[in-house]
């Protein structure tokens, strides 16, 4: 069966490391996203992409970066980890055009100390 | 303003009542609409989507859409303690992106056995 899998699930990382979030997709949907969700402010898009080599910023893009190099990997790097990145990130992707709505990962709750 | 608002909640229904969930948006251009659900821990998963105006059922749930009044609603009927979850509606086109979607913060809606 077709599927969406982020690892780690869960993460400890101290401030100022680099650290990259794995999301992979076996549905060969072109559009892919990450978001964060945190109390009271809930799912908020980091950075989005419709397909190889395109990739977005969204609203809270700042201190993050991603790549896509196939249409099944789209990982996450935070540059330098920052306390206010302590979050749950869930990566999710879609068919094209928008029209079946997305289909998320099992997240991964990441901490920074 | 928020591009998607929902009640804040927490909502509490006893068990069998109809749960109403509301939401509205401020994106005229918005075509998709969707409602997921999400257990404590766990990812969004997706249970309805509407795309016309008026209602749209599928077991328990209707969904309803009046684009007029940029306003979309969820109803549970005969409530079960297992629909106890956080509710996030989603709509798509923020700013003219159609693959993207724009969530709310939620509603919790708790089932009282």
């Amino acid at each position: 069966d077709a599927e969406i899998t982020q690892s780690p699930r869960h993460k400890i990382i101290e401030t100022g490391r680099q650290v990259t979030l794995a999301c992979h997709q076996t549905w060969n949907h072109n559009n892919m996203f990450w978001y964060r969700q945190d109390l009271g402010h809930g799912l908020r898009l980091i950075h989005y992409s419709y397909g190889v080599h395109d990739t977005n910023k969204g609203e809270v893009s700042d201190g993050y970066s991603v790549s896509r190099s196939n249409t099944e990997d789209l990982p996450l790097t935070l540059e330098s980890a920052a306390s206010s990145q302590t979050s749950v990130y869930f990566c999710a992707s879609s068919e094209a055009p928008m029209g079946y709505g997305y289909t998320f990962g099992s997240g991964t709750r990441l901490t920074v100390v | 303003q928020k591009e998607v608002e929902q009640n804040s909640g927490p909502l509490s229904v006893p068990e069998g009542a109809i749960a109403s969930l509301n939401c509205t948006y401020s994106d005229r251009g918005s075509q998709s609409f969707f409602w997921y659900r999400q257990y404590s821990g766990k990812s969004p998963e997706l249970i309805m989507s509407i795309y016309s105006n008026g209602d749209k059922e599928d077991g328990r749930f209707t969904a309803q859409l009046n684009k007029a009044s940029q306003y979309v609603s969820l109803l549970i009927r005969d409530s079960q303690p297992s629909d106890s979850a956080t509710y996030l509606c989603a709509v798509n086109n923020p700013g003219g992106s159609a693959r993207q979607l724009t969530f709310g913060s939620g509603t919790q809606l708790t089932v009282l056995p």
